[in-house]
């Protein structure tokens, strides 16, 4: 069964540092790798998806690097602002046991 | 239509009483998932479709929950006699496809089983 854990579960910096968040996961036959945005009382925003060929992909000020073989992938955000706070949840479908999420990354960007 | 919408937005049931919980997937996708959110965790699979074909059923709790999408197009998620531990919000979601398609989630139902 696949699991996948995200470290930290929470993390606070000041605005404008550069910082990282991992996710990891135990059965590296996967599909895809999805990274999501969760702001309280709210649904799941996705932010980057990234495909099991791929090594990375970029949207604006965030990156996700995909590692399969190791069974990671970081979550890179540069220059955050505040409005950057929210959880960050990373998500892998593989196999039959579908989409696995992890609990999450509880991100405080402090002005 | 524009995104996945769900309604409910917030249910509050008695303990005991019978809910349905409806999504309305982005017009053309095939997948639509049910997910299971407790506060401060990770969404949890509950059961997918592929079109009006129910493919994965194994996260359903228990049998008093039971989905169904008849047309292939929007989904109910009912809980028979519902129980406090059933408070949550339930996530609904769908893509292009299982295996390869991005994954967009509607804003959920909260519900509250007292």
């Amino acid at each position: 069964k696949q699991e996948v854990t995200q470290i930290p579960a929470a993390l606070s910096v000041p605005e404008g540092e550069n910082l990282v968040l991992n996710c990891s996961f135990t059965d590296s036959a996967i599909y895809n790798l999805q990274w999501f945005r969760q702001d309280p009382g709210k649904g799941l925003t996705s932010l980057l998806l990234i495909q099991s060929s791929q090594r990375e992909q970029t949207s604006g000020r965030l990156n996700a690097s995909l590692d399969k073989s190791s069974g990671r992938s970081t979550l890179y955000i540069a220059a955050s602002q505040p409005g950057d706070s929210a959880t960050y949840l990373c998500a892998v479908v593989g196999g039959a046991d579908g989409l696995t999420f992890g609990k999450g990354t509880h991100l405080i960007i402090q002005p | 239509g524009a995104g996945v919408s769900q309604s409910p937005r917030y249910k509050v049931a008695k303990r005991g009483q019978d809910v349905a919980l409806r999504c309305d997937p982005i017009s053309g996708h095939v997948s639509l998932f049910w997910y299971q959110q407790a506060l401060g965790q990770g969404p949890e699979f509950l059961t997918y479709f592929q079109n009006e074909a129910q493919l994965d059923k194994s996260g359903l709790p228990s049998d008093r929950f039971f989905a169904e999408r008849p047309e292939g197009s929007v989904s109910t998620l009912k809980i028979q006699r519902t129980q406090q531990e059933d408070s949550a919000v339930y996530l609904c979601a769908s893509s292009l496809s299982r295996s390869s398609g991005e994954l967009f989630f509607g804003e959920g139902s909260r519900l509250t089983v007292l």
